[in-house]
């Protein structure tokens, strides 16, 4: 069980605007930054948004993030099919001395 | 570029033991933490450990505590998971992932590797 919540899934039309919530703790979101990773299927997992709100080179700006708290969440502007994959929350949680996952938000384009 | 790709995997009974292997390129190996990160099948993802760039510090999960050992070696620029005491719930893609910055986020990814723990 993931101590990072994730909905499970989402969907939207092309065009369309979708966002994703990932909710945790003091011990990890609330101190310390947010990751989002974009799964395709059957391929590995990209970094898709770092510290928080920052875009890797070549990632779209039509992918943006954000926290407050112990919340962080994903925004996807002007979907297109081929965002179709599942999305990933992580942050590195101080108690446990790791990194944590969310579970995951399977995302589908109509 | 950055190049990552995993070897070792394979099917092995359970209270077996594995090496994995995860070679790396394009980058200078012995500046970066490495991590492994599993996903069972059809499940999300699972940090395994990560280790220091010198090697000097490890930490993992607590799911493979005690099983799981990470290693490196910078000459060589390859990172190494072995495991033992392997269970059905071991059974994943492992994936080993660079640290790229502070804040762990995880920029480049190998295509993983297989390991099926089956009787």
């Amino acid at each position: 069980q993931s101590v990072l919540t994730q909905p499970p899934s989402a969907s939207g039309t092309p065009g369309q605007r979708v966002t994703f919530s990932c909710s945790g703790s003091s011990s990890n979101i609330g101190g310390n930054t947010v990751n989002w990773y974009q799964q395709l299927p059957g391929t590995a997992p990209k970094l898709l948004i770092y510290a928080n709100n920052q875009r890797p080179s070549g990632v779209p700006d039509r992918f943006s993030g954000s926290k407050s708290g112990t919340s962080a969440s994903l925004a996807i502007s002007g979907l297109q099919s081929e965002d179709e994959a599942d999305y990933y929350c992580a942050a590195w949680d101080d108690s446990l001395h790791g990194v944590l996952f969310g579970g995951g938000t399977k995302l589908t384009v109509l | 570029q950055v190049q990552l790709v995993e070897s070792g995997g394979g099917l092995v009974k359970p209270g077996g033991s594995l090496r994995l292997s995860c070679a790396a390129s394009g980058f200078t190996f012995s500046d970066h933490y490495m991590s492994w990160v599993r996903q069972a099948p059809g499940k999300g993802l699972e940090w395994v450990g990560y280790i220091s760039n010198t090697g000097n510090t490890i930490y993992y999960a607590d799911s493979v505590k005690a099983r799981f050992t990470i290693s490196r070696d910078n000459a060589e620029s390859s990172l190494h998971l072995q495991m033992k005491s392997l269970r059905a719930e071991d059974t994943a893609v492992y994936y080993c992932a660079r640290v790229w910055r502070s804040g762990w986020p995880l920029d480049s990814w190998g295509p993983g590797t297989l390991v099926t723990v089956s009787s």
